[in-house]
C-alpha cells in the first residue's frame, strides 16, 4: 500500500532563517505531488504541484519555492522566512489529476 | 462568486441527529468531487468520493446534483467523533482540485 511521510512534524523558526521540508511517498510510482499551506482556522492554499521529476508549478508567488529531485520526493524550501509563512504544510500525493489527494501528517512551522 | 462554497458553520448537532451539508460549485466542467473531514490540527482525510448515482458508506450519503452545481453530505445517526471540519473538493477541467474552505461540525452528547 502507499504511504507518504513528511517532516519534521512541528518546526519553530526565526524570521530570516532558512526551510526545508521534506515529504517522501511509498508504493507509488509517478505520482502527482503537492503542498499546500493551511493558515489557522482557514482553507488550504495550494502552494505547488508537480506531475514529475523537475516539473513545479508554483501557484503562489511567494519567498517559498519547490524541488522534486527524485520521483516520490518533494521538497519545500525558503530561503529567508517571513512571519506571514507561520501555518501547517501539507504535503499531498495522488495517482493522477483525477483522483483524490491523500495527505501526509503535516508540518507546523511557527515563524518568530 | 467563489469556485467552491461551502456554509462555514458551526452546525452544533445533538448526538444521533442527521445532519446534512451543501457544497456548491461554479464550474460546470467539473469532473470529479471529494469530501474530506479535517480534525482540529491534523491533516484532512479522504472521506469519500462523490459519484454521479449518489452513494453511501455506512452512516454516509453523498449526492451530486449536477443541474444545481452542489454536492451534499448527509450524516445519519450522528457520533460525537463525527464532529470535524468537512471539506468538499471539486476538479475542474484541468483536473485541479479546487478546496472549499470547510463546514465545522460539532456533535453535542
Amino acid at each position: 500500500s502507499q504511504t507518504i511521510h513528511q517532516w519534521p512534524a512541528t518546526l519553530v523558526q526565526p524570521v530570516g532563517s532558512p526551510l526545508s521540508l521534506e515529504c517522501t511517498v511509498e508504493g507509488t510510482s509517478n505520482p502527482n505531488l503537492y503542498w499546500y499551506r493551511q493558515a489557522a482556522g482557514r482553507g488550504l492554499q495550494l502552494l505547488f504541484y508537480s506531475v514529475g521529476i523537475g516539473q513545479i508549478s508554483s501557484e503562489v508567488p511567494q519567498n517559498l519555492s519547490a524541488s522534486r529531485p527524485q520521483d516520490r520526493q518533494f521538497i519545500l524550501s525558503s530561503k529567508k522566512l517571513l512571519l506571514s509563512d507561520s501555518g501547517f504544510y501539507l504535503c499531498a500525493w495522488s495517482p493522477r489529476g483525477d483522483s483524490p489527494l491523500h495527505f501526509g501528517n503535516g508540518t507546523r512551522l511557527t515563524v518568530t | 462568486r467563489k469556485e467552491v462554497e461551502q456554509d462555514p458553520g458551526p452546525f452544533n448537532v445533538p448526538e444521533g441527529a442527521t445532519v446534512a451539508f451543501n457544497c456548491t460549485y461554479s464550474n460546470s466542467a467539473s469532473q470529479s468531487f471529494f469530501w474530506y473531514r479535517q480534525d482540529c490540527r491534523k491533516e484532512p482525510k479522504l472521506l469519500m468520493s462523490v459519484y454521479s448515482s449518489g452513494n453511501e458508506d455506512g452512516r454516509f450519503t453523498a449526492q451530486l446534483n449536477r443541474a444545481s452545481q452542489y454536492i451534499s453530505l448527509l450524516i445519519r445517526d450522528s457520533k460525537l467523533s463525527d464532529s470535524a471540519t468537512y471539506l468538499c473538493v471539486v476538479t475542474d477541467s484541468n483536473y485541479q482540485l479546487i478546496w472549499g474552505a470547510g463546514t465545522k461540525l460539532i456533535i453535542k452528547p
